[in-house]
């Protein structure tokens, strides 16, 4: 079946840094692959998404890009904030009819002053 | 527009109790979706709807049911509350045009925390 595999947290950082957050996934045909993020207290909140090979997600200065070839969704962002400070998830959802969102387990990120 | 609305926020039952979980949507989504979020854990599926009168079973249905009388509204109820079932709680809702084709983005509330003792 689908599944996504997300690296373990927490991911630490100071303010300003490069952040790589990798999700690989397993599925048959062209899945849509997204990042949620989970702030403090709140629900998921979705941040970007990719419908097809090649495509690029972007928001609030995130993006991942969809990458069949290696079947990743890798998120980045270029300069890190501490308001970035939350709990992202990765997830797909197959091609075909109803499919349910599969989630990856998140990943922490602990930005610093 | 209010999104997703989830009530109670926090709660804490004996084993045993049951309780009914309250989801409401005001976007006019046909899909609505419980989920559980389990520490350090992704979200597991409990249950879905695909519009009013109509609900599947998701991953972890066991202890749980549904209902969809209306396309607003998605209760989830526990009849007989385990310590297992100590979660957070949530609900989402997306949109689904004709043809078959798979639900667009999933659009979540605010999560429900769930004590059992």
């Amino acid at each position: 079946g689908n599944s996504v595999t997300q690296m373990e947290g927490p991911v630490t950082l100071s303010e300003e840094a490069f952040l790589t957050i990798n999700c690989t996934y397993t599925a048959t045909g062209y899945p849509s692959l997204f990042w949620y993020v989970q702030y403090p207290g709140e629900g998921l909140q979705l941040l970007l998404k990719a419908t097809k090979a090649d495509d690029k997600g972007s928001n609030k200065g995130f993006e991942a890009t969809y990458r069949k070839e290696t079947t990743s969704f890798h998120l980045e962002k270029g300069s890190v904030q501490v308001s970035d400070s939350a709990v992202y998830f990765c997830a797909l959802r197959g091609d075909t009819g109803f499919q349910k969102l599969v989630f990856g387990t998140g990943t922490r990120l602990l930005v610093s002053p | 527009n209010a999104g997703v609305t989830q009530t109670p926020k926090f709660r804490i039952l004996k084993i045993g109790q049951s309780m009914t979980l309250q989801c409401a949507q005001d976007m006019n989504h046909n899909y609505m979706y419980w989920y559980r979020q389990d520490p350090g854990m992704g979200l597991k599926l409990i249950y879905y709807s695909v519009g009013a009168g109509i609900t599947d079973k998701g991953e972890v249905p066991n202890g749980y049911n549904v209902s969809r009388s209306t396309t607003e509204d998605f209760p989830l109820r526990l009849e007989l509350a385990a310590p297992s079932q100590t979660s957070v709680y949530f609900c989402a809702s997306s949109y689904s045009g004709r043809g078959g084709r798979s639900p667009d983005t999933q659009y979540f509330g605010p999560g429900t925390r769930l004590t059992v003792l």
